[in-house]
């Protein structure tokens, strides 16, 4: 099955900064990537996707980009704020699958 | 909001007893898939249904079992249960089409053995 690891898993970064967090995955027929955030006492909420036939997807101050060669996938987030802070979590989809298969997630807090 | 709900939010029962979880899915979404997040494990998927019928099963125990109805609600049972069984669980849905994965997420129920 499917082996996503994810990195770091906590990251403290100055409110304005970026952050980054890394993934990658084992099944290279993987091909839909998600990545999740999850604030505290609620459920993972879908914050933006890419698929294997593009490399880079953006979205206002969040960006993804996938490295299908070396099967890994990085979540961007640039000019970060107070709200910004929760457990992020990235994941992947082989193409004959739907269950999710999950990294084990980074707490992110930004720093004001 | 997802538009996924999740009854109860929170529910506290005894080693040995048996627990029902509820799920209504996203309006238009077929299928519903059960997840188990806990401190050591993360999250795991346990089992999906589209449409009524199972479609795939994950790392579920045999204690557990899971149904969806012909309104498409899903019911997650536990019975059985021990210590370990305390987590959070989640319900996510997704729209009917092949070729979308997007899954969206309840807000969950935090089950506690004791």
């Amino acid at each position: 099955g499917e082996n996503v690891e994810q990195h770091p898993s906590t990251l403290s970064v100055q409110e304005g900064d970026s952050a980054v967090i890394k993934c990658t995955y084992s099944d290279s027929a993987s091909n839909y990537f998600p990545w999740y955030k999850q604030e505290l006492g609620k459920g993972p909420q879908l914050i933006i996707d890419i698929r294997s036939n593009v490399g880079e997807k953006k979205d206002q101050r969040i960006a993804v980009t996938l490295n299908k060669t070396a099967k890994h996938f990085s979540l961007h987030i640039t000019e970060t704020q107070p709200e910004d802070s929760a457990v992020y979590f990235c994941a992947a989809i082989p193409s004959n699958d739907y269950k999710l298969s999950f990294g084990a997630g980074t707490t992110v807090t930004v720093r004001a | 909001d997802s538009g996924v709900t999740q009854t109860p939010k929170h529910l506290i029962t005894a080693t040995g007893q048996r627990v029902t979880l509820r799920c209504s899915p996203r309006s238009g979404d077929l299928s519903v898939y059960w997840y188990q997040q806990s401190l050591d494990q993360g999250l795991q998927f346990l089992i999906q249904y589209y449409n009524g019928e199972e479609r795939a099963k994950g790392n579920i125990l045999e204690r557990f079992s899971a149904q969806q109805f012909p309104d498409l609600h899903s019911e997650l049972n536990l019975s059985s249960l021990e210590l370990g069984d305390s987590a959070l669980y989640f319900c996510a849905s997704s729209p009917t089409s092949g070729v979308s994965y997007e899954q969206y997420f309840g807000p969950g129920t935090r089950l506690t053995v004791t």
